[in-house]
Parts: structure tokens; C-alpha cells; sequence
């Protein structure tokens, strides 16, 4: 069974299109996260999520919107996409914020043309 | 200055070679130390994690950190063409892991 997955797991669209991503985890897990991993493969944290809380919010321009109906899910939408936002975007869960270990998603691959 | 720094590579090793890694960190508030590894096209997965000062052996895997020196290691021994992947070395502090940009490893049969 797939701990965390995302859909979709490719996206090629337009600038200024608005996109959403969404993530799931079925390990039962508190916190949710949002990372950001772009051509140099540098991975930094977007957004984190803990029972449906926003914890931590990064530097990040507020086109993007994480949403978390409930604690299995974290959505995260883009509006006017731009080419700079064209990275991998992973999903990530734990069992706390304190936890040492966070599990992946496999990656939503995002080309802004 | 990034807060965690890593020579991207990449690294290309015959296979049974050790691997020596590191990594560097700024900020004082990391207390925990984690290594996450990455294959191409997939997401990152816990490989090792230390607390302290000193070595943690797991496997052919052992992990090192001097606090003191904000210095960080990752040892692979006799290296597999299956430990081909990027290291990510990943503090944690203050509730959030901040990652390196990866050492990228290439073990060749």
C-alpha cells in the first residue's frame, strides 16, 4: 500500500494558469508537509501542516495555497503559475512535528511552459 | 550562507569503495542530524539520524557529527551499485528539517 501519494504525478501547463496538487497519507500521521525541490535539486520546505493546523509557512509568494480538509490530506494550489515554479513539488508526512522521520511522496513533476 | 552546505558531485566510486560525505551547517539551533536518501525520480527516504556528538554505525552505514565544528559525515562502506542516489545530509531545529542540496553518488560496477 503507498504510505504518501500525490496526484499528479506530471504537469505541463501555461503561464498564468492556476494549478492544484493533491496529497494523501494513509500512515495515520499528524503533520504534513509541502517541499519544493527545483533543478539544482535544492529541497526547502514550503509549508507544514499539523492536525489540520498551518505550522510553518516559509518565504513562500502567496500564489501558493496549501489547503487541509482533513488530517489525510494536503492540497496545494497555485494560482498564475509562473516559469519559475516549475520544480518537483513532494509531499511529505510524520507522526509529529517532532519526528525524526518524514516519509515522501513520490513527487509531482511541474513544467510551466 | 546557506544554512546547510553540500558538495553536490558528483561523486563516482568503484563498487567496494568507501564513501566519505559531508556536509555543513550554520545554525546552532540544529540538535538533530539526519540523512536522507534520494533516487533519481523519487522522493527522499530516512536513511540514518543521530542526536549526539560522535559516530552511529548502522549496517555499512555510519554517520558522524561534530557539533563543535557544525560538521557532518555520512561513511559507506564497501559501496553497492544499489547506493547510487543522493545524500541528502538534513538538520532538524526548531520544528523543520532544513536540507542540503545532496551529494549525488555513482558506484560503478
Amino acid at each position: 500500500d503507498t504510505a504518501v501519494s500525490q496526484t499528479p504525478k506530471y504537469l505541463v501547463t501555461q503561464m498564468g494558469n492556476d494549478k492544484s496538487i493533491k496529497c494523501e497519507q494513509n500512515l495515520g500521521h499528524d503533520t504534513m508537509y509541502w517541499y519544493k525541490q527545483d533543478s539544482k535539486k535544492f529541497l526547502k520546505i514550503m509549508f507544514s501542516y499539523n492536525n489540520k493546523e498551518l505550522i510553518i509557512n516559509e518565504t513562500v509568494p502567496n500564489r501558493f495555497s496549501p489547503k487541509s480538509p482533513d488530517k489525510a490530506h494536503l492540497n496545494l494550489h497555485i494560482n498564475s503559475l509562473e516559469l519559475g515554479d516549475s520544480a518537483v513539488y513532494f509531499c511529505a508526512s510524520s507522526q509529529t512535528p517532532l519526528s525524526d522521520t518524514q516519509y515522501f511522496g513520490p513527487g509531482t513533476r511541474l513544467t510551466v511552459l | 550562507q546557506k544554512e546547510v552546505e553540500q558538495d553536490p558531485g558528483p561523486l563516482s566510486v568503484p563498487e567496494g569503495a568507501i564513501v566519505s560525505l559531508n556536509c555543513t551547517y550554520s545554525n546552532s539551533a540544529f540538535q538533530y542530524f539526519m540523512w536522507y536518501r534520494q533516487y533519481s525520480r523519487k522522493g527522499p527516504e530516512l536513511l540514518m539520524y543521530t542526536y549526539s556528538s560522535g559516530n552511529k554505525e548502522d549496517g555499512r552505514f555510519t554517520a558522524q557529527v561534530d557539533k563543535s565544528s557544525k560538521y557532518i559525515s555520512l561513511f559507506i562502506r564497501d559501496s553497492q551499485p544499489s547506493d547510487s542516489a543522493t545524500y541528502l545530509c538534513a538538520p532538524r531545529g526548531n520544528n523543520r528539517l532544513a536540507f542540503g542540496k545532496g551529494n549525488q553518488v555513482v558506484v560503478i560496477p
